[in-house]
């Protein structure tokens, strides 16, 4: 997707490693939030940022870390990755005006 | 728990027809209401979007109804055809974070 670059594409950990997800944007967006995607749950916010250096909880940020030193880079941090963290993970980028929203490719992380 | 309510999970519609998601909300902060196309193996793409100062809106075959006094709102896909096919989600905006339904996955018979 244009503009929003997210790394790895698949990764595989054991339980307890710990893994950074990159996504990087460059359209200077100020939002960017992190999904998790499960079936039949939807998209489901992990943590997002709507500017440098402020950050803020989605409903479901246990296990996971984040940063925004720039407004390019959203970091995701697992911290001790357990199975229960196995899903596909998106990275977003939206502007504030929310008329442009992108998606990174996604990130299909399985903890065994 | 989930703040934005989709239904159906899933839909199967014959090429030509019009196909309908549902999504409801219960939060009045909600300001800011798109929808997404996911594709397999893609991230969602922003299909179409709607602020709650308007009741609907259309662009190509694809049209947003808005209630607001019952805090629903739906997409319509006119004449659908099989590259439709995808998962459609409606989701809300409080102006910070976006909120996802729960996804519908359409298919459409040729």
């Amino acid at each position: 997707n244009a503009g929003v670059t997210q790394t790895p594409k698949f990764q595989v950990l054991k339980t307890g490693q710990s893994m950074t997800l990159q996504c990087a944007q460059d359209m200077n967006h100020e939002y960017m939030s992190w999904y998790r995607q499960d079936p039949g749950m939807g998209l489901r916010l992990i943590h997002y940022s709507v500017g440098a250096g402020i950050t803020d909880q989605g409903e479901v940020p246990n296990g996971y870390n984040v940063s925004r030193s720039t407004t390019e880079d959203f970091p995701l941090r697992l911290l001790s990755a357990a199975p229960s963290q196995t899903s596909v993970y998106f990275c977003a980028s939206i502007n504030f005006g929310w008329t442009e929203a992108f998606f990174g490719q996604g990130t299909r992380l399985t903890v065994v | 728990q989930q703040q934005v309510k989709q239904s159906p999970q899933s839909l199967i519609v014959q090429k030509g027809g019009i196909s309908i998601i549902n999504c409801a909300y219960e939060n009045t902060a909600f300001d800011y209401f798109p929808w997404y196309q996911q594709f397999p193996g893609k991230g969602p793409a922003l299909l179409i979007a709607i602020r709650p100062d308007v009741s609907e809106k259309k662009e190509g075959r694809f049209t947003i109804s808005f209630n607001k006094s019952a805090k629903q709102f739906s997409l319509h896909i006119m004449d659908s055809q099989p590259g439709d096919s995808a998962t459609y989600f409606c989701a809300a905006s409080d102006g910070s974070r976006l909120t996802f339904g729960e996804g519908t996955q359409l298919t459409v018979n040729p």
